[in-house]
């Protein structure tokens, strides 16, 4: 079975730029959760996703947004970039609310570097 | 939210058990304790998950006290390939990450 697919692996912009990132969720899990990973710290929770709702926001400003598609794929937006945007992107999916385990399962991550 | 205190950093040799622990005081009743392992520039993984006392997988166990403040992370006889981040989860649904602690095993 495939597991958490995203898209692109790696990437390049520059500051003002907008970048869209793509997140397949494994067959059958519902809900979709986005973190940021700066270079030497832990992963930071942007959003989480279920059922093409918003179930949870990080700390991160508006120029950050994310949606969900009926298929329960995901994208992530940030739009006038800065310096600090730079990092690996993870995206992680779950079982359906209601059926907690705990476990999310992550994909191998977007890098973007903003220049 | 509950809050997750973990050491920074551990050093081990091969062979040895290693214990990371995890406080989370704060922890609510509905909360679970989950832990991952993370390698440079790949996601993290699931490593175990428990509510109280003890849980046994085949690569860690996680013991959590009575009054789950705190919970520790059993890894047995590590290898040099257990070299990496782990991070401790406190949570429902709601999956945030701390620092984590850096294992270093050395040979």
């Amino acid at each position: 079975d495939a597991g958490v697919t995203q898209s692109p692996t790696h990437l390049i912009k520059t500051r003002g730029q907008q970048v869209t990132l793509r997140c397949s969720p494994i067959s059958g899990h519902k809900s979709v959760s986005w973190y940021q990973q700066v270079l030497g710290q832990g992963p930071q929770f942007i959003f989480q996703y279920y059922e093409k709702e918003e179930r949870g926001r990080g700390n991160f400003p508006d120029r950050f947004s994310a949606r969900q598609f009926p298929n329960y794929s995901s994208e992530l937006n940030v739009n006038a970039l800065l310096l600090g945007d730079s990092a690996l992107y993870l995206c992680a999916s779950s079982l359906p609310s209601g059926v907690y385990t705990g476990e999310l399962f992550f994909g191998e991550g977007s890098r973007l570097t903003v220049l | 939210l509950a809050k997750t205190t973990q050491p920074i950093s551990m050093d081990s040799y091969e062979g040895q058990e290693v214990n990371i622990t995890c406080s989370h005081n704060n922890i609510a009743t509905n909360d679970y304790i989950t832990w991952y392992q993370q390698f440079p520039s790949q996601g993290p993984r699931f490593i175990i998950q428990g509510y109280k006392t003890k849980v046994t997988n085949e690569v860690a166990s996680l013991f959590i006290p009575a009054d789950r403040k705190s919970s520790t992370l059993s890894l047995p006889r590590v290898s040099l390939s257990d070299t990496a981040v782990y991070y401790c989860l406190v949570g429902d649904n709601d999956m945030r990450f701390g620092a984590g602690t850096r294992l270093t095993v050395k040979p």
